[in-house]
Formats: C-alpha cells, sequence, structure tokens
C-alpha cells in the first residue's frame, strides 16, 4: 500500500524564524510529487510540482527539495510571517494514483 | 478569469438518501477531479474526468459516481448515505495534459452533513 507521511504533523513557529518539514514516500515508481499550502475557510493552493531527483523550487520565501532515490521532500520557509499560518500538504503520483499525506500544520507565532 | 466554483457549498442529508454535487472548472480545463476530506482519512481522490470519460478512480464503493459534460462541468452523486460520507469535497480542475505533472486548481468545497 503506497503511504506518504508528512513530519511533524503541528508545528509551532515563530514569527521572523525559518523553519522546514518533511514529506517521506516510497521510492520506487516515482512518477511526481505536489506541494499545497492550505489555509484555514480557503482551497488548497498548489505551491510546487516537482519531478526529478535534485529538484529545487522556489516561490518567494517558500522552497522545496526533493530526493527520489531516498524518497523524500522538504519544504522550507525562511522569515516566517503570520501569512504563512497553514497545512501544506504533499501529494505523490505514482502510475495515475495520487496519494495525500496528512499534513503538516504550520502556526506562525506573533 | 474565474476560479472553480463548486455548489452547493453546505448541504445537509439524511442517511439513505442520495446527493449530487456540482463542480464548474476554470475556464478551458478540461479535467476535473474529486476528492473527499475528513479529519481521519486525509484528502482521498475518487476519481478523475477528463473530455466526459472517467480516466481515473480511487478506491470508493460505487455509491459514488460521477459524470462530466461536454462544457467540462462535473457532477458527483452519493447514492444510499452512510453517516461516514459526512465529509468536504473539493474538486479541482486542470488542462489535462499531464496527469502527474498538471497544477490543480481546487475549488471551496461542499461541505456535506450526514445526519
Amino acid at each position: 500500500i503506497l503511504n506518504v507521511e508528512q513530519s511533524p504533523q503541528s508545528l509551532h513557529v515563530q514569527e521572523g524564524d525559518s523553519t522546514n518539514f518533511t514529506c517521506s514516500f516510497p521510492s520506487s515508481n516515482f512518477y511526481a510529487l505536489h506541494w499545497y499550502r492550505w489555509e484555514t475557510a480557503k482551497s488548497p493552493e498548489a505551491l510546487f510540482v516537482m519531478t526529478l531527483n535534485g529538484d529545487e523550487k522556489k516561490k518567494g520565501r517558500i522552497s522545496a527539495t526533493l530526493n527520489t532515490k531516498e524518497g523524500y521532500s522538504y519544504l522550507y520557509i525562511k522569515g516566517s510571517q503570520p501569512e504563512d499560518s497553514a497545512t501544506y500538504l504533499c501529494a505523490l503520483l505514482e502510475m495515475n494514483k495520487i496519494i495525500f499525506g496528512k499534513g503538516t500544520r504550520l502556526h506562525i507565532l506573533p | 478569469k474565474a476560479g472553480v466554483t463548486q455548489t452547493p457549498r453546505y448541504l445537509i442529508k439524511t442517511r439513505g438518501q442520495q446527493v449530487t454535487l456540482s463542480c464548474s472548472p476554470i475556464s478551458g480545463h478540461r479535467s476535473v477531479s474529486w476528492y473527499q476530506q475528513t479529519p481521519g482519512q486525509g484528502l482521498q481522490f475518487l476519481f478523475e474526468y477528463f473530455s466526459e470519460t472517467q480516466r481515473n478512480k480511487g478506491n470508493f464503493p460505487g455509491r459514488f459516481s460521477g459524470r462530466q459534460f461536454s462544457n467540462s462541468r462535473s457532477e458527483m452523486n452519493v447514492s444510499t448515505l452512510e453517516l461516514g460520507d459526512s465529509a468536504l469535497y473539493l474538486c479541482a480542475s486542470s488542462l489535462g495534459q499531464n496527469q502527474d505533472t498538471d497544477t490543480q486548481y481546487f475549488g471551496p468545497g461542499t461541505r456535506l452533513t450526514v445526519l
């Protein structure tokens, strides 16, 4: 059974601090990994689509890396701001199946 | 460009009833995917429609069905509702050219409560 794990489940970070969290997945038959940000009372918003081992993507203060050989992706947030408070989801695409992790709930403390 | 819209936003039904949810994709998008979000299971893939055909399907019972119309609008139907069907149902649209790498744009969801 394909399983996508995200850690930690929840994270409290002081405003201005940088943070990162992990998405782990089985490394066989990898096709693509998606990262989403889901703010309360809003829709999930696509952040990155990652396909190649060693991929690094950046969008403002947020960046992500991918290691398909060892089966993980990191999401980094530099200089956290209150608007970064959200649940961050990763989703693995493998042979037309899409499996979401349970997410990392990020709380930014003022 | 207008985003993905879903109707209704909230719905209350009783066990045994059936329900139909609607999703209108972003103009030009030909793929619509449906997801179920529950606190225990997280976000789970139901099915994906492309050009009026179901292209992919998750592991849900046959009570969950869908269809897509020629204008790419999609409906999802759940028959013989159970208490466990209470969830947030999200749809997402994409261009549909590459199922693995297309960016998906999510709608606001329909919150279904089954009593």
